[in-house]
């Protein structure tokens, strides 16, 4: 089952312009993970932000957390043309050991 | 060292085959996953083992039987698969199960001809 719904579904900007990407899910959660993966291949930890944080940065990369409307948000600031990839939501179910993955969003930052 | 390795990378086998696929962590993690990706999709959780025990089991088929030898190795055994079941398989761990980052492999894909 879906637990998380993201938007756009892809995403083409040029490089220098910053990249928002927006994570729906339905049910209580611990804490929501975001990762990129580059062209099928094994997915790379960017950022976790738990149930009782707002905000979290990392280098060029902002996550925000609304649990009253469960949603997030990544905003990749000054994109380059080595962010393109595929980027995807991940939360955990609350009360079971589920990582369930949002649909992702493509991303391409032409240069 | 945060890595979590996968072998074989590819991997084409027929239906009537048995293979296995390998994970393996050294970074002391007690929860392990298997998910399934198919292209353009996201990835679908199979399996968490917890401290070497199936914690979770997504009413995977029978075909694909998981299998914790120890705290750091995770198997995925194959064994009559059908073409639908061709994927990436990648492998995962995390200090514990959800509370912290899980780290992935590469994967290995998997063609069932």
């Amino acid at each position: 089952s879906q637990q998380g719904e993201e938007d756009p579904q892809a995403l083409s900007i040029q490089e220098g312009e910053n990249a928002t990407m927006n994570c729906s899910y339905k049910t209580s959660i611990n804490n929501l993970q975001w990762y990129r993966q580059n062209s099928g291949r094994g997915l790379v930890h960017l950022i976790l932000i738990r149930s009782n944080e707002r905000e979290k940065h990392s280098g060029r990369l902002r996550v925000t957390l609304d649990t009253s409307k469960k949603s997030s948000s990544l905003l990749i600031t000054a994109s380059r043309a080595a962010d393109t990839a595929s980027y995807f939501c991940a939360t955990d179910i609350s009360g079971t050991y589920k990582y369930i993955f949002g649909t992702g969003t493509r991303l391409k930052v032409l240069a | 060292d945060t890595e979590v390795t996968q072998t074989p990378k590819h991997l084409v086998m027929g239906m009537t085959n048995k293979k296995s696929l390998k994970c393996e962590q050294h970074m002391g993690h007690r929860a392990m996953y298997w998910y399934k990706q198919k292209a353009k999709k996201p990835p679908e959780l199979m399996f968490v083992y917890s401290y070497e025990k199936l914690s979770i089991n997504e009413s995977v088929p029978s075909r694909f039987s998981p299998e914790c030898p120890n705290s750091s190795l995770l198997n995925l055994h194959l064994h009559a698969l059908q073409p639908e079941d061709s994927a990436l398989y990648l492998c995962a761990s995390s200090q514990e199960a959800l509370r912290t980052e899980a780290f992935f492999g590469q994967g290995t894909r998997l063609t069932v001809v």
